[in-house]
């Protein structure tokens, strides 16, 4: 098993409708998650990042935690072509500065 | 505030040969990640430098190697090249390394081992 899974997609969603990213992880001691969002050729920026249960919200964009399921959501309200983009979920386990990324999930935002 | 800058940004190299990049972390971080990106494998940890310390290490051989300057700027070192050492390398840093801090991408290093 993976220590961080994503469904690899391509996600679809028409613009104006809601994405969401699921990733799940394998390490009850995670403490922290980070969504990064990453276009083709480009490096990873960070979108959100989450350490509590519950939902946190920036903008257009929701985090989800659930460390009892041990997932964490992304959603992305009102989608835009230029979400176009693969989103990594990172897990920051029991290492500091050591994070454990999914594969990501590829994100088509269709007009 | 400028970004992590990474050097040189694409690398053709053959194999056995070796290579060295660079990364400079933002203004006033100490900590300074290193990963490697394939399609494959997706991103993977290599280590982590804080005050010139190795402190975290992933599950790579040891042709990969790393090391900082008093600076905080970072290189590694990838020896006696590889086909599947082709990747791109990211660094990244953060202000200590500490946990639930934000690391900051760089562009990445795009290596091609011919």
């Amino acid at each position: 098993q993976k220590e961080v899974e994503q469904n690899s997609g391509p996600l679809s969603v028409p613009e104006g409708a809601i994405a969401s990213l699921n990733c799940t992880y394998s390490d009850r001691g995670s403490q922290s998650f980070f969504w990064y969002r990453q276009y083709s050729g480009k490096s990873p920026e960070l979108i959100m990042f989450i350490y509590s249960n519950g939902d946190k919200e920036d903008g257009r964009f929701t985090a989800q935690l659930n460390k009892a399921s041990q997932y964490v959501s992304l959603l992305i309200r009102d989608s835009q072509p230029s979400d176009s983009a693969t989103y990594l979920c990172a897990v920051e386990t029991g290492t500091a500065s050591k994070l454990t990324f999914g594969t990501g999930t590829r994100l088509q935002v269709t007009l | 505030k400028a970004g992590v800058t990474q050097t040189p940004r694409y690398l053709i190299k053959t194999r056995g040969q070796q290579v060295t990049l660079s990364c400079s972390p933002i203004s006033g971080h100490r900590s300074v990640s290193w990963y490697q990106q394939t399609p494959g494998q997706g991103l993977q940890f290599l280590f982590e430098y804080f005050s010139e310390t190795q402190r975290n290490k992933g599950n790579f051989p040891g042709r990969f190697s790393g090391r900082q300057f008093s600076n905080s700027r970072s290189e590694m070192n990838v020896s006696t090249l590889e086909l599947g050492d082709s990747a791109l390398y990211l660094c990244a840093s953060s202000l200590a390394g500490a946990y639930q801090e934000t690391q900051y991408f760089g562009p990445g290093t795009r290596l091609l081992v011919l």
